[in-house]
């Protein structure tokens, strides 16, 4: 079974500040990871995968993951976030070669961004 | 090129009710994923459909049931409504055997 943790149902910082957001895994197998971002009254839409190439993976609008087998983490981060990154983050899983490409979110992680 | 659309945007049912939620997925897409996000919660997996057949279930009663038409596009249908029914159901879609699931904005369902 897989399951994600997701650390802080909150995270507030300062424009221009360093932006992350922690997630860690469980897996039987090797993971597919994803992070995806909900803004207010939408669906999510998909920032980057990490799907068993490079470990440390660019996605869009400037975000970026590194995938740690060791620390089983995949956290998030952005140099310097903006106001528009103000939104709510999701982290999930999928497990390779199952048949099945569910995935499985964590609990997520709204970002407030102070001006 | 189109996006996930879902209809309707927004649904409100009485206890007990019926309801039928639309999918069509990107083109070209041939599998399709619906989910259930409770307020504050993460979305959960309910089906996966891939050429019509069902790939995947998650945890969810039988009163849950989906299927995909031959044009890829799926319905999900949800039997005798419970309040905690309310949610946003988002559908996904995803190319042939693709790990990356594209959302629909979602249809926000009250049962009141």
């Amino acid at each position: 079974a897989q399951s994600v943790t997701q650390l802080g149902s909150h995270v507030s910082v300062s424009e221009g500040a360093l932006v992350l957001l922690r997630c860690n895994y469980s897996s039987s197998v090797p993971p597919y990871l994803f992070w995806y971002v909900q803004y207010p009254n939408q669906g999510l839409q998909l920032l980057l995968k990490y799907t068993s190439a490079a470990t440390l993976v660019k996605g869009i609008n400037g975000f970026e993951a590194e995938f740690k087998k060791s620390e089983t983490s995949f956290h998030l981060t952005k140099p310097s976030a903006h106001m528009s990154d103000a939104a709510e983050y999701f982290c999930a899983v999928s497990e390779s070669g199952a048949g099945s490409y569910q995935l499985t979110f964590g609990k997520g992680t709204k970002l407030s961004v102070i001006p | 090129d189109a996006g996930v659309t879902q209809s309707p945007t927004h649904l409100i049912k009485t206890r007990g009710q019926h309801v039928t939620l639309r999918c069509s997925p990107i083109s070209g897409h041939k599998s399709v994923s619906w989910y259930q996000q409770v307020l504050g919660q993460g979305p959960q997996f309910i089906f996966q459909y891939y050429e019509k057949e069902e790939r995947g279930r998650g945890n969810f009663p039988d009163r849950f049931s989906a299927r995909q038409f031959p044009n890829y596009s799926s319905e999900l249908n949800v039997n005798a409504l419970l309040l905690g029914d309310s949610a946003l159901y988002l559908c996904a879609s995803s190319g042939e055997d693709s790990y990356e699931q594209y959302f629909g904005p979602g249809t926000r369902l009250t049962v009141t």
